[in-house]
Protein backbone atom coordinates (compact mmCIF):
# COMPACT_ATOMS: atom_id res chain seq x y z
CA UNK A 1 0.00 0.00 0.00
CA UNK A 2 0.74 4.18 -0.18
CA UNK A 3 3.70 4.71 2.56
CA UNK A 4 4.47 9.18 2.88
CA UNK A 5 7.20 10.21 4.35
CA UNK A 6 7.60 13.50 5.90
CA UNK A 7 10.65 15.46 6.94
CA UNK A 8 11.50 17.53 8.89
CA UNK A 9 9.68 16.50 11.79
CA UNK A 10 10.37 20.01 13.89
CA UNK A 11 11.29 22.99 11.99
CA UNK A 12 12.06 26.07 13.87
CA UNK A 13 12.02 29.44 11.82
CA UNK A 14 12.06 33.48 12.83
CA UNK A 15 9.28 35.32 12.20
CA UNK A 16 9.42 36.49 8.09
CA UNK A 17 11.64 33.68 7.05
CA UNK A 18 10.61 30.98 4.92
CA UNK A 19 9.84 27.21 5.86
CA UNK A 20 9.96 23.98 3.63
CA UNK A 21 7.96 20.87 4.66
CA UNK A 22 8.84 17.64 2.42
CA UNK A 23 7.05 14.41 1.83
CA UNK A 24 7.47 11.58 -0.44
CA UNK A 25 5.25 8.64 -1.46
CA UNK A 26 5.41 5.35 -2.63
CA UNK A 27 2.66 4.48 -4.73
CA UNK A 28 2.74 5.97 -8.26
CA UNK A 29 -1.05 5.49 -8.54
CA UNK A 30 -1.35 8.31 -6.33
CA UNK A 31 -3.26 11.49 -7.62
CA UNK A 32 -4.27 14.01 -5.10
CA UNK A 33 -1.77 15.32 -2.32
CA UNK A 34 -3.64 17.40 0.22
CA UNK A 35 -1.42 19.68 3.17
CA UNK A 36 -3.22 20.06 6.47
CA UNK A 37 -3.02 22.42 9.54
CA UNK A 38 -3.77 20.83 12.71
CA UNK A 39 -3.51 22.90 16.02
CA UNK A 40 -3.51 21.45 19.16
CA UNK A 41 -6.37 19.61 20.05
CA UNK A 42 -8.68 21.10 16.72
CA UNK A 43 -9.26 19.34 13.93
CA UNK A 44 -6.87 19.03 10.58
CA UNK A 45 -7.64 22.05 8.00
CA UNK A 46 -7.01 21.82 4.38
CA UNK A 47 -4.34 24.63 3.34
CA UNK A 48 -3.67 23.99 0.22
CA UNK A 49 -3.87 20.48 -2.35
CA UNK A 50 -2.25 19.58 -5.64
CA UNK A 51 -3.11 16.95 -8.09
CA UNK A 52 -0.74 15.09 -10.34
CA UNK A 53 -1.82 16.91 -13.28
CA UNK A 54 -0.05 20.03 -11.98
CA UNK A 55 3.26 20.52 -11.18
CA UNK A 56 3.03 23.89 -8.77
CA UNK A 57 0.38 25.59 -7.22
CA UNK A 58 0.21 28.87 -4.90
CA UNK A 59 -2.25 30.57 -2.75
CA UNK A 60 -0.78 33.53 -1.14
CA UNK A 61 1.38 32.83 0.75
CA UNK A 62 1.52 29.05 0.78
CA UNK A 63 2.83 27.21 -2.43
CA UNK A 64 2.95 23.32 -2.95
CA UNK A 65 5.14 21.67 -5.55
CA UNK A 66 4.95 18.39 -7.26
CA UNK A 67 7.51 16.20 -8.62
CA UNK A 68 5.86 13.15 -9.95
CA UNK A 69 8.89 11.39 -11.30
CA UNK A 70 10.52 11.22 -7.97
CA UNK A 71 7.57 11.12 -6.09
CA UNK A 72 8.12 14.17 -4.14
CA UNK A 73 6.09 17.40 -3.08
CA UNK A 74 6.98 20.13 -0.71
CA UNK A 75 4.92 23.04 0.91
CA UNK A 76 6.44 26.50 0.77
CA UNK A 77 5.64 28.87 3.21
CA UNK A 78 6.92 32.62 3.15
CA UNK A 79 6.82 35.79 5.52
CA UNK A 80 6.22 32.80 8.07
CA UNK A 81 4.26 34.71 11.29
CA UNK A 82 3.82 33.39 14.80
CA UNK A 83 0.26 32.33 13.98
CA UNK A 84 1.91 29.89 10.91
CA UNK A 85 2.68 27.70 14.11
CA UNK A 86 0.86 24.15 14.51
CA UNK A 87 1.64 20.80 13.14
CA UNK A 88 1.47 20.48 9.26
CA UNK A 89 0.58 16.75 7.92
CA UNK A 90 1.11 15.80 3.47
CA UNK A 91 -1.12 13.42 2.48
CA UNK A 92 -1.86 11.62 -0.64
CA UNK A 93 -4.87 9.87 -2.16
CA UNK A 94 -4.85 6.40 -3.76
CA UNK A 95 -7.30 5.35 -6.56
CA UNK A 96 -9.09 3.19 -4.68
CA UNK A 97 -12.00 4.80 -2.42
CA UNK A 98 -9.99 8.53 -2.13
CA UNK A 99 -8.72 7.44 1.36
CA UNK A 100 -5.75 9.60 2.89
CA UNK A 101 -2.86 8.18 3.81
CA UNK A 102 -0.94 10.46 6.58
CA UNK A 103 2.93 11.66 6.38
CA UNK A 104 4.35 11.76 9.93
CA UNK A 105 3.15 15.04 10.81
CA UNK A 106 6.05 18.51 10.87
CA UNK A 107 5.60 20.70 14.18
CA UNK A 108 6.70 24.40 12.93
CA UNK A 109 7.64 26.76 15.44
CA UNK A 110 7.84 30.60 14.33
CA UNK A 111 9.53 32.57 16.95
CA UNK A 112 8.54 36.48 16.68
CA UNK B 1 -20.10 24.92 3.38
CA UNK B 2 -18.86 21.44 4.24
CA UNK B 3 -19.32 20.95 7.70
CA UNK B 4 -18.58 18.37 9.26
CA UNK B 5 -20.02 17.52 13.24
CA UNK B 6 -18.97 14.67 15.84
CA UNK B 7 -20.52 13.71 18.80
CA UNK B 8 -19.47 13.65 21.27
CA UNK B 9 -16.40 15.74 21.70
CA UNK B 10 -14.97 14.25 24.78
CA UNK B 11 -15.73 11.40 26.61
CA UNK B 12 -14.86 9.35 29.46
CA UNK B 13 -15.62 5.26 30.05
CA UNK B 14 -14.97 2.38 32.04
CA UNK B 15 -12.81 -0.13 31.40
CA UNK B 16 -14.67 -2.81 29.56
CA UNK B 17 -17.63 -0.45 28.39
CA UNK B 18 -18.71 0.58 24.48
CA UNK B 19 -18.90 3.72 23.83
CA UNK B 20 -20.60 5.38 20.02
CA UNK B 21 -19.34 8.05 18.14
CA UNK B 22 -21.21 10.02 15.67
CA UNK B 23 -20.19 11.62 12.75
CA UNK B 24 -22.33 13.73 10.83
CA UNK B 25 -22.10 15.58 7.04
CA UNK B 26 -24.58 18.88 7.82
CA UNK B 27 -24.63 20.17 4.33
CA UNK B 28 -23.89 17.79 1.99
CA UNK B 29 -24.35 14.27 1.39
CA UNK B 30 -21.32 11.77 2.10
CA UNK B 31 -21.41 8.25 0.54
CA UNK B 32 -18.40 7.69 1.73
CA UNK B 33 -16.48 8.89 5.22
CA UNK B 34 -13.23 7.62 6.98
CA UNK B 35 -12.76 7.12 10.02
CA UNK B 36 -9.17 8.33 12.18
CA UNK B 37 -7.13 7.75 15.20
CA UNK B 38 -4.69 9.99 16.51
CA UNK B 39 -2.37 8.81 19.13
CA UNK B 40 -0.55 12.12 21.23
CA UNK B 41 2.56 13.99 19.37
CA UNK B 42 1.33 10.92 16.47
CA UNK B 43 -0.42 11.49 12.72
CA UNK B 44 -3.81 10.26 11.69
CA UNK B 45 -4.23 6.76 11.15
CA UNK B 46 -6.82 5.61 8.73
CA UNK B 47 -8.60 2.41 10.57
CA UNK B 48 -11.73 2.06 7.77
CA UNK B 49 -13.38 3.46 4.87
CA UNK B 50 -17.17 3.28 5.81
CA UNK B 51 -19.75 3.61 2.73
CA UNK B 52 -23.19 4.27 3.14
CA UNK B 53 -25.94 1.13 2.77
CA UNK B 54 -22.46 -1.40 2.35
CA UNK B 55 -19.82 -3.20 5.14
CA UNK B 56 -17.17 -0.77 6.21
CA UNK B 57 -13.70 -1.29 4.63
CA UNK B 58 -10.84 -1.86 7.38
CA UNK B 59 -7.09 -0.95 7.72
CA UNK B 60 -4.69 -3.66 8.01
CA UNK B 61 -4.32 -4.55 11.62
CA UNK B 62 -7.90 -3.06 12.73
CA UNK B 63 -10.19 -5.12 14.31
CA UNK B 64 -13.36 -5.12 12.60
CA UNK B 65 -15.08 -6.90 15.55
CA UNK B 66 -13.79 -4.15 17.62
CA UNK B 67 -14.60 -1.04 15.80
CA UNK B 68 -17.82 -1.42 14.31
CA UNK B 69 -18.93 1.07 11.75
CA UNK B 70 -22.25 1.79 10.68
CA UNK B 71 -23.32 4.03 7.76
CA UNK B 72 -26.82 3.73 7.92
CA UNK B 73 -27.84 7.45 5.13
CA UNK B 74 -25.58 9.87 3.59
CA UNK B 75 -25.39 11.99 6.65
CA UNK B 76 -24.45 10.16 9.12
CA UNK B 77 -21.52 7.27 10.27
CA UNK B 78 -21.22 5.88 13.32
CA UNK B 79 -18.05 4.04 15.16
CA UNK B 80 -18.75 1.89 17.89
CA UNK B 81 -15.33 1.18 20.44
CA UNK B 82 -17.08 -2.14 22.02
CA UNK B 83 -14.99 -3.38 25.18
CA UNK B 84 -13.25 -0.33 25.61
CA UNK B 85 -9.39 -0.74 27.51
CA UNK B 86 -6.92 1.78 28.01
CA UNK B 87 -5.33 1.68 25.52
CA UNK B 88 -7.67 2.77 22.96
CA UNK B 89 -8.14 6.08 24.63
CA UNK B 90 -7.13 8.26 21.52
CA UNK B 91 -8.57 11.33 19.78
CA UNK B 92 -10.82 9.56 17.41
CA UNK B 93 -11.66 11.91 13.69
CA UNK B 94 -14.02 11.27 11.20
CA UNK B 95 -13.83 13.22 7.63
CA UNK B 96 -16.62 12.99 5.27
CA UNK B 97 -16.03 13.29 1.08
CA UNK B 98 -18.09 15.75 -0.87
CA UNK B 99 -18.74 14.20 -4.36
CA UNK B 100 -20.38 17.92 -5.14
CA UNK B 101 -23.02 18.46 -7.27
CA UNK B 102 -22.27 16.13 -10.29
CA UNK B 103 -21.39 13.24 -7.99
CA UNK B 104 -18.35 12.52 -9.63
CA UNK B 105 -15.86 10.51 -7.55
CA UNK B 106 -12.73 13.09 -8.38
CA UNK B 107 -13.76 15.21 -6.08
CA UNK B 108 -11.90 14.12 -3.10
CA UNK B 109 -11.52 17.09 -0.82
CA UNK B 110 -12.36 15.65 2.26
CA UNK B 111 -13.38 17.77 5.38
CA UNK B 112 -12.87 16.60 8.89
CA UNK B 113 -14.92 16.96 11.95
CA UNK B 114 -14.11 17.83 15.27
CA UNK B 115 -12.81 14.85 16.52
CA UNK B 116 -13.41 13.03 19.93
CA UNK B 117 -11.32 12.91 22.44
CA UNK B 118 -11.78 9.12 24.26
CA UNK B 119 -10.31 8.34 27.53
CA UNK B 120 -10.76 4.81 29.11
CA UNK B 121 -10.09 4.47 32.29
Amino acid sequence: GENVEQHPSTLSVQEGDSAVIKCTYSDSASNYFPWYKQELGKRPQLIIDIRSNVGEKKDQRIAVTLNKTAKHFSLHITETQPEDSAVYFCAASINQGGKLIFGQGTELSVKP
Amino acid sequence: GAVVSQHPSRVICKSGTSVKIECRSLDFQATTMFWYRQFPKQSLMLMATSNEGSKATYEQGVEKDKFLINHASLTLSTLTVTSAHPEDSSFYICSARDLGTSGTPHQETQYFGPGTRLLVL
